[in-house]
């Protein structure tokens, strides 16, 4: 059973730092590119990025470009989001999303940027 | 990496059939065969139905059916049940990244 665990949410304040994790388990975490996703209080779902299996490869929303890094440990079977520079906007629920077919999806972490 | 369009509402009657339409471009949903589509209740992660245009996961009811003509993809909703009530979500791929559409509640008279 495929089980994708989002932390590191939270209250920060514009212009700080956060670093979102997801442990996964149930899956061959190593195989497969990983997404993130992120939904803001009452929208849809946005693209955020996603990274190859073995992390040689990364593209960003345009959003989060040059703030946002995401990075994997496949050792750990863990996959990261740094976000640098946050802004109001980025409030949202984050959530880590397999790159399979069928995809999975964590339950999501809060990140809420406020002052 | 516009939003795909989708109608912000739908409804019907227990038992009747709704269609959802996502319209992007040939760069997103007419150029590759990997439309998803999910279902969200409130409070609720997004739920996998549709993915690559027209298959189902494991335990997805047959109501639920896919489909693509060029640079618009549809969920159609068969026998809707109370159940079905939530908001749907497209998203494609789009060559390196990934689009997601504008949302549409689907309302069960």
């Amino acid at each position: 059973q495929v089980q994708l665990v989002e932390s590191g949410g939270g209250v920060v304040q514009p212009g700080t730092s956060l670093r979102l994790s997801c442990a996964a388990s149930g899956i061959t975490f190593s195989a497969y590119a990983m997404h993130w996703v992120r939904q803001p209080p009452g929208k849809g779902p946005e693209w955020v990025a996603v990274i190859s299996y073995d992390g040689r490869s990364k593209f960003y929303a345009d959003s989060v470009k040059g703030r946002f890094t995401i990075s994997r440990d496949n050792s750990k079977n863990t996959l990261y989001l740094q976000m640098n520079s946050l802004r109001d906007d980025d409030t949202a629920v984050f959530y880590c999303v397999t790159s399979s077919a069928p995809d999975f999806w964590g339950q999501g972490t809060l990140v809420t940027v406020s002052s | 990496q516009s939003a795909l369009t989708q109608p912000p509402s739908a409804s019907g009657s227990p038992g009747q059939s709704v269609t959802i339409s996502c319209t992007g471009t040939s760069s997103d949903v007419g150029g590759y065969n990997y439309v998803s589509w999910y279902q969200q209740h409130p409070g609720k992660a997004p739920k996998l139905m549709i993915y690559e245009v027209t298959k189902r996961p494991s335990g997805v009811p047959d109501r639920f059916s896919g489909s693509k003509s060029g640079n618009t993809a549809s969920l159609t909703v068969s026998g809707l049940q109370a159940e079905d009530e939530a908001d749907y979500y497209c998203s494609s791929y789009a060559g390196g990244n990934n689009v997601f559409g504008t949302g549409t509640k689907v309302t069960v008279l």
